[in-house]
């Protein structure tokens, strides 16, 4: 079955903390995306990753960095946390670019900043 | 106003009933996905459609690409399609990114 794993589902962190959210796929994916989901935005996307060192940015990326040096792991970090990052933090891989295939997400992460 | 229209957002039904929900877009797309989110937050894909209908069990996908509008209906619906269901399209030129609807919240009771 094929999986896309995030590290932590709930966490609680302090203003101005480093916070990393780890996101691993087993599917020899090329395409990872990092979103975050809000009540009344719905999904925006933040960066997405489309091959091993590459990344691009997507509509909300300010507060935001990625890493992605292995080829099942994209990281999302968020330098400094602040009170507005508190959300929900999805990731998703597809095996094709131009996201005319399926789609496969992990379970979310919860962040809380205090 | 939102490129991509959802409706209804909240929608309301007895176990057995058939329901729709309804997705529309603004721009020209290459591709559309149906996501389904349940309580706790992990999103499944239900459907991708570029054109015509696609059906999973009790679950029909339709498009129409000329009126931009697609329909996601269930047959039958039982309290564990309980979800929040989610319109995504593709651009044809934006590489990499989708627009997603608001979503919209369904409850079925038994």
């Amino acid at each position: 079955d094929v999986k896309v794993t995030q590290s932590s589902r709930y966490l609680v962190k302090r203003t101005g903390e480093k916070v990393f959210l780890e996101c691993v796929q087993d599917m020899d994916h090329e395409n990872m995306f990092w979103y975050r989901q809000d009540p009344g935005l719905g999904l925006r996307l933040i960066y997405f990753s489309y091959d091993v060192k590459m990344k691009e940015k997507g509509d909300i990326p300010e507060g935001y960095s990625v890493s992605r040096e292995k080829k099942e792991r994209f990281s999302l970090i968020l330098e400094s946390a602040s009170t507005n990052q508190t959300s929900m933090y999805l990731c998703a891989s597809s095996l094709v670019a131009d996201l005319s295939g399926e789609l496969f997400f992990g379970e979310g992460s919860r962040l809380t900043v205090l | 106003k939102n490129e991509v229209e959802q409706s209804p957002q909240n929608l309301t039904a007895q176990e057995g009933e058939f329901i729709t929900i309804n997705c529309s877009y603004s721009v020209g797309i290459s591709a559309l996905h149906w996501l389904q989110q349940h309580p706790g937050g992990g999103i499944v894909s239900l459907f991708m459609l570029s054109s015509g209908k696609k059906k999973h069990g009790r679950l029909i996908a339709t498009i129409n690409i000329q009126e931009k509008h697609s329909s996601l209906h269930i047959t039958a619906s039982h309290p564990r399609d309980s979800a929040v269901y989610i319109c995504a399209v593709k651009g044809g030129t934006s590489y990499g990114k989708l627009t997603f609807g608001q979503g919209t919240i369904l409850t079925v009771h038994p």
